[in-house]
């Protein structure tokens, strides 16, 4: 079946540290991935997104990272702020409105 | 510009009653999309409507339904409510069918006493 699984459901890092969250997917035909931020009591909230022809793309403080032999991506944030206190999400999407989402992993930022 | 619209934003409901939940898409998107997020869960994908018609069906059970408007907007219904139909209910739009990018409205949340 499909399935998109988070390694760890929790992550915490200190103020200014950097942020790594992995992800892995079952589905080698996917071609399309996206990470989300959720915030308690909203929807998630679009961060990067990454097409299986590339292997990394980076935007402002993100990168995600996509590894096709071993099925698995990552998120990587630099210099955490306490504002990404949130429940992080990839998805996998190749039907159109069909996103397959993971477990997620609850990010805590120490001050 | 206004995002994704849901209403209501949060309703109580008991066993066997039902509910429609309301979904405005961000103005130009067509296709509309809705999940169903469990408490300490990923969004599971319900439906998705593209142009008013239907084009993806998750595994969920005939009580589901849905529609969509020729203004794009969408309603989802959900006859005779269970416990476990207790949930957080996302739409989310999109330009088009395709994958791409999701904007997400910030929920519906469902409690059935």
């Amino acid at each position: 079946g499909e399935s998109v699984g988070l390694h760890l459901p929790t992550l915490s890092v200190q103020e200014g540290d950097n942020s790594i969250i992995n992800c892995a997917y079952s589905n080698s035909a996917s071609d399309y991935f996206i990470w989300y931020k959720q915030e308690s009591g909203k929807g998630p909230q679009f961060i990067i997104d990454i097409r299986s022809n590339m292997d990394k793309r980076q935007g402002q403080r993100v990168t995600v990272l996509l590894n096709k032999t071993v099925k698995h991506l990552s998120l990587q944030i630099a210099a955490t702020q306490p504002g990404d206190s949130a429940v992080y999400f990839c998805a996998e999407n190749n039907q159109g409105g069909k996103l397959i989402f993971g477990q997620g992993t609850e990010l805590s930022v120490k001050p | 510009d206004a995002g994704v619209t849901q209403s209501p934003t949060h309703l109580i409901k008991t066993r066997g009653q039902h509910v429609t939940l309301r979904c405005s898409p961000i103005s130009g998107h067509k296709s509309v999309s809705w999940y169903q997020q469990v408490l300490g869960q990923g969004p599971q994908f319900i439906f998705q409507y593209y142009e008013k018609e239907e084009r993806g069906r998750g595994n969920f059970p005939d009580r589901f339904s849905a529609r969509q408007f020729p203004n794009y907007s969408s309603e989802l219904n959900v006859n005779a409510l269970l416990l476990g139909d207790s949930a957080l209910y996302l739409c989310a739009s999109s330009l088009s069918m395709g994958p791409g990018e999701l904007f997400f409205g910030e929920g519906s949340r469902l409690t059935v006493l």
